[in-house]
């Protein structure tokens, strides 16, 4: 069973700061590996799809990493801004079912 | 290109009650799935269907029925309502699993009373 962790479960940090997300997952076996990002009482919208054999992908002042063997894949943001605040959750898509497993979330608070 | 949709946004619904949470997709699909998000937790899955006419279970499924008439469609069905189905409820949509991340709907909240 794919286990899905994100640490720390929230972060603060001041206006022009590189933030750095971190997720690991338990089975390696995964197709991709994908970040959403969560505002208050909205739906998830898609950050970066990384395909297992990437190691990474790049989106403006975004670039996730993804390091399969060790379980472990990592979000930058980098220059954060206040508009960065929000809930970001990474998912490992299981290459048996193609079944996403969520992570709980690391909830970012940008301060001005 | 209105995307996912769902309805409605809020309920309130005493136990034993039954309801269907709407879910409509314009981008042509076959793939769509629902999700229960609780506080804290990561996203679960209910029940997914990978076409019309063909509907599967999700970790969750218990309490709840989906079916899968049209493409657009993909309505969650909730029999006998129970405090423990309390939560954040999500459709999402996509082409094809493996190459296409999911799209999602803006959620229903969900309140068994």
């Amino acid at each position: 069973k794919q286990e899905v962790t994100q640490i720390p479960a929230a972060l603060s940090v001041p206006e022009g700061e590189n933030l750095v997300l971190n997720c690991s997952f338990t089975d390696s076996a995964i197709y991709n590996l994908q970040w959403f990002r969560q505002d208050p009482g909205k739906g998830l919208t898609s950050l970066l799809l990384i395909q297992s054999s990437q190691r990474e992908q790049t989106s403006g002042r975004l670039n996730a990493s993804l390091d399969k063997s060790s379980g472990r894949s990592t979000l930058y943001i980098a220059a954060s801004q206040p508009g960065d605040s929000a809930t970001y959750l990474c998912a490992a898509l299981r290459s048996n079912d193609y079944k996403l497993s969520f992570g709980a979330g690391t909830t970012v608070t940008v301060r001005a | 290109n209105a995307g996912v949709t769902q309805t409605p946004k809020f309920r309130i619904l005493k136990i034993g009650q039954s309801m269907t949470l709407q879910c409509t997709q314009d981008m042509n699909h076959n793939y769509m799935y629902w999700y229960r998000q609780d506080p804290g937790m990561g996203l679960k899955l209910i029940y997914y269907s990978v076409g019309a006419g063909i509907t599967d279970k999700g970790e969750v499924p218990n309490g709840y029925n989906v079916s899968r008439s049209t493409t657009e469609d993909f309505p969650l069905r909730l029999e006998l309502a129970a405090p423990s189905q309390t939560s954040v409820y999500f459709c999402a949509s996509s082409y094809s699993p493996g190459a296409d991340t999911q799209y999602f709907g803006p959620g229903t909240r969900l309140t068994v009373l």
